[in-house]
């Protein structure tokens, strides 16, 4: 089974607007992390935020916040007011505690319109 | 601090040829992971080296290898390179600890490799 799985592999969004980008996730552990990152066209792959299983609160980094739904095993990315540098391809990622594991979803490509 | 390094950020190789990747991770994080990222099959999990040690290891042959040296930067070796191999290929390093934020993932900005 996928340990991490985005559903949209493209998106568009008008400039100003809010996104939101889907991750689902696949783990037994109780403890675990919960990442995203941003790859635009030049290629680094840029870490926006991060969600704790234990965490109470959803995470929030400036225009970055994660919806995290525990019992449905979902961690959403919602981007407010959408910018044209915002274009770019993003990718939720999780880390077992067992010995350090990274999971990579298959990203979503974000298009903003002018 | 420096973010993360990788060297060099470009190459052309023929099939056949071995290449040998650098990454330089940020001061203070034991752990280096590398992955393999090419537009048919996404981002790949190729190794991950911490305090010098293999501590896990991707579904990939063996030509692909990798060492982590005392100061924590480390190396990834291909051999006898296949057209398939192009690809980017992203270093990351982390703390590692016992969890949490610190075990965010940080990311150099990858080495681009085209086998001819």
């Amino acid at each position: 089974a996928q340990k991490i799985t985005q559903t949209q592999p493209g998106m568009f969004v008008q400039e100003k607007e809010a996104v939101t980008l889907d991750c689902t996730y696949d783990t037994s552990d109780q403890s675990y992390g919960l990442f995203w990152y941003k790859q635009p066209s030049s290629g680094e792959m840029i870490f926006l935020i991060y969600q704790g299983s234990y965490d109470e609160q959803n995470a929030t980094e400036g225009r970055y916040s994660l919806n995290f739904q525990k019992a449905r095993k979902s961690a959403n990315l919602v981007i407010s007011a959408s910018q044209l540098g915002d274009s770019a391809m993003y990718f939720c990622a999780m880390r077992e505690p067992n010995f350090n594991k990274f999971y990579f979803g298959s990203g979503t490509k974000l298009n903003v319109k002018p | 601090k420096a973010g993360v390094t990788q060297t060099p950020r470009y190459l052309i190789k023929t099939r056949g040829q071995q290449v040998t990747l650098s990454c330089s991770p940020i001061s203070g994080h034991r752990s280096v992971s590398w992955y393999q990222q090419t537009p048919g099959q996404g981002l790949q999990f190729l190794f991950e080296y911490f305090s010098e040690t293999q501590r896990n290891k991707g579904n990939f042959p063996g030509r692909f290898s990798g060492r982590q040296f005392s100061n924590s930067r480390s190396e990834m070796n291909v051999s006898t390179l296949e057209l398939g191999d192009s690809a980017l290929y992203l270093c990351a390093s982390s703390l590692a600890v016992a969890g949490g934020p610190e075990d965010t993932q940080y990311f150099g900005p990858g080495t681009r490799l085209t086998v001819l």
